[in-house]
């Protein structure tokens, strides 16, 4: 099993383009969870998904939007990138309820020009 | 916002010793967890310890909750330099799924 892949890993945008991370996992897990990590901090929760079809609003949404219209994929975009969306995105999934380990993928590096 | 605060916030020892990071949060919790991240990775899960819990053993790691205080405790034996890496505690509250993170314990094993 792959686990948990994100999509590119590395990206370079300019002020105001758009972009999407692609999330996929292999481990037919429920949850899914989009989170940010900037220097000298931990994780922030952009936004998460308990299922094939649902998504919600976590800690710091704006700017960003997702779907999960498939339960292994998990999109995360960006429609008009800004400076302060500079950071390493992570991607992560959950089996589901009574299950709370979280399993992570190795991150997408973001620099916003 | 941050419900853990980790103590210190770095952490450089020598190879063998012993490597003890602290946790503290706010609300109560359905359980606690500890995470590793290695430079430039993603975060691998450690150890959960659930709210009932007051201590759990895992190969090298010890780590402790006191529910009264609201802090928790990770103990490395006997390291490593395979454990240098960034240590995270999440809790979870029980609410919407959700973990909630502190900013890391930086350890550093000096060879």
């Amino acid at each position: 099993n792959a686990g948990v892949t994100q999509t590119p890993k590395f990206r370079v945008l300019k002020t105001g383009q758009s972009m999407t991370l692609l999330c996929a996992q292999d481990m037919n897990h429920e949850y899914m969870y989009w989170y940010r990590q900037d220097p000298g901090m931990g994780l922030r929760l952009i936004h998460y998904s308990v299922g094939e079809g649902t998504t919600a609003k976590g800690e710091v949404p704006d700017g960003y939007n997702v779907s999960r219209l498939k339960k292994q994929n998990f999109l995360l975009g960006l429609e008009s990138a800004a400076p302060s969306q500079t950071s390493v995105y992570f991607c992560a999934s959950r089996p589901g309820t009574g299950k709370e380990t979280q399993y992570f993928g190795p991150g997408t590096r973001l620099l916003v020009l | 916002s941050q419900q853990g605060e980790e103590d210190p916030q770095a952490l450089s020892i020598q190879e063998g010793e012993n490597a003890t990071m602290n946790c503290s949060y706010k609300t109560s919790i359905n359980n606690l967890q500890w995470y590793r991240q290695n430079s430039g990775r993603g975060l691998v899960h450690l150890i959960l310890i659930r709210s009932n819990e007051r201590e759990k053993h895992s190969g090298r790691l010890r780590v402790t909750l006191d529910t009264s205080k609201k802090s928790s405790s990770l103990l490395i034996t006997a390291s490593r330099a395979a454990d240098t890496a960034s240590y995270f505690c999440a809790t979870d509250a029980g609410s919407n799924y959700q973990l909630i993170w502190g900013a890391g314990t930086k350890l550093i094993i000096k060879p």
